[in-house]
């Protein structure tokens, strides 16, 4: 079975500073998609970014970015220049390419400090 | 707007009643789910549908049940067996099949249940 794993329950970055949330996955499929998922306070899950596994460049949205390590099965998700409003909870998932259901990881709580 | 509506915002109930959470969804999805959340558990599925008239158990179906009679519409059900059921509940949908690849999945702004 596919897991998906956020080694970090919390994190805390300066305002305008660059931050980095750590997430694993373990699968032995070769076509699936993952995403970031972020949850502000209000608790509306908001989709940050999506990369197919068959592409090898990284996806990037705007401050939003990850490194993609198909091999190693990791996917970071990069934040940018950290505005207040980035403060949310972050959710990594997977989804396999033969299904529609998405496995989440357990989530990163990030605080920006002003 | 298109999007996924979910009523209420919140809800209580007492001890042993059965209580049923709204999803509406006008994004012509086919496919639904519902989600749990509990602090330090990440989203934990409880039921999916694909199609009208069909659905299937996620990680932790106890206690719930569902209904899909409408494509817009996938009603929960907490029923007095489910043993903690106090929690926040998210639903979601998505597109299905290849026509679009992510099929990533849109979500309601969900329902916290208190059961008292």
């Amino acid at each position: 079975a596919q897991t998906v794993t956020q080694s970090q329950p919390e994190m805390s970055v300066q305002e305008a500073e660059t931050v980095t949330l750590s997430c694993t996955y373990d699968t032995s499929e070769s076509d699936y998609y993952l995403f970031w998922y972020k949850q502000p306070p209000s608790r509306q899950m908001i989709l940050v970014i999506r990369q197919e596994a068959y592409k090898q460049q990284n996806a990037t949205e705007n401050r939003f970015s990850v490194n993609f390590q198909k091999a190693a099965k990791s996917f970071s998700l990069k934040i940018s220049d950290s505005q207040l409003g980035d403060a949310a909870m972050y959710f990594c998932a997977y989804r396999s390419g033969r299904d529609d259901k998405i496995i989440f990881g357990k989530g990163t709580r990030l605080h920006i400090l002003p | 707007d298109g999007g996924i509506t979910q009523s209420p915002k919140y809800l209580f109930r007492k001890e042993g009643q059965n209580v049923t959470l709204s999803c509406e969804q006008n994004l012509n999805h086919d496919a639904m789910y519902w989600y749990r959340q509990d602090p330090g558990q990440g989203l934990r599925l409880i039921y999916y549908s694909q199609i009208v008239n069909d659905f299937q158990k996620g990680d932790i179906a106890e206690g719930y049940s569902v209904s899909r009679e409408k494509k817009e519409s996938f009603p929960l059900t907490v029923t007095s067996a489910q043993k903690n059921p106090t929690a926040f509940y998210l639903c979601a949908s998505s597109a299905t099949g290849g026509r679009v690849p992510y099929n990533e999945q849109f979500f309601g702004p969900g329902t916290r249940l208190t059961v008292l």
